[in-house]
């Protein structure tokens, strides 16, 4: 089947611009991340939701990042009046764990490809 | 709060030789520990992950790691390596305050020499 899709995959923006980046879960995934990734680093946790709800928002640098799931599948990351260093690798991930789990950390997180930004 | 440390940003391998990639984790609670691998232009692919069963774990394309509490360690070995394990590794923790979070190092890049 399908995995995570994202788009667009490379994005060039000049600073001050906002830019809207997209996530497509696997189908039936109720949990969906968001991550940040700059050059020579791993991800960096920004936000995470469960269905439609957002339950952490601890990792967005700021309140121009923000993000939504109105439906509980696709998923929005905006980020508003661009900065230079907010160019990095942004990726999301989606599981299959529900509101009930039980041993938290035994659901794999499924990448996708990610969104190359580059802000001018 | 929880981190860890890949004690490599990286290796150089000949093809046919062993793989030691290693990872040190902080966690105030139990840790869940994963490998990550990112092939180029890909997403990342969970490689194995520990959550409190066996210490030893067996992950995809022949790798494992072990679990060690008193080291705080969780090193990543193959036996024998193949070119086609060139990529990026990421060690990863989470523990169970914040399960869903996910920590990365910052990551060992592999090459394997010919």
């Amino acid at each position: 089947g399908a995995g995570v899709s994202q788009s667009p995959r490379y994005k060039v923006t000049k600073r001050g611009q906002d830019v809207a980046l997209r996530c497509d879960p696997i189908s039936g995934h109720v949990s969906l991340y968001w991550y940040r990734q700059a050059l020579g680093q791993g991800p960096e946790f920004l936000t995470y939701f469960n269905y439609e709800a957002q339950q952490d928002k601890s990792g967005l640098p700021n309140d121009r990042f923000s993000a939504e799931r109105p439906e509980g599948s696709i998923s929005t990351l905006t980020i508003q009046r661009t900065e230079q260093r907010d160019s990095a690798m942004y990726r999301c991930a989606s599981s299959p764990r529900g509101r009930l789990a039980g041993r938290p950390g035994t659901y794999e997180q499924y990448f996708g490809p990610g969104t190359r930004l580059t802000v001018t | 709060a929880q981190s860890v440390t890949q004690l490599d940003s990286h290796v150089s391998v000949s093809e046919g030789t062993p793989v030691l990639l290693r990872c040190n984790y902080s966690s105030s609670y139990s840790p869940s520990l994963f490998w990550y691998v990112q092939h180029p232009n890909k997403g990342l692919q969970l490689l194995l992950k520990y959550t409190s069963a066996a210490t030893l774990v067996k992950g995809i394309n022949g790798f494992e790691a072990e679990f060690k509490k008193s080291e705080t360690s969780f090193h990543l070995t193959k036996p024998s390596a193949h070119m086609s394990d060139a990529a990026e590794y990421f060690c990863v923790v989470s523990d169970s305050s914040n399960d869903y979070k996910l920590s990365f190092g910052a990551g060992t890049t592999v090459t394997v020499r010919a």
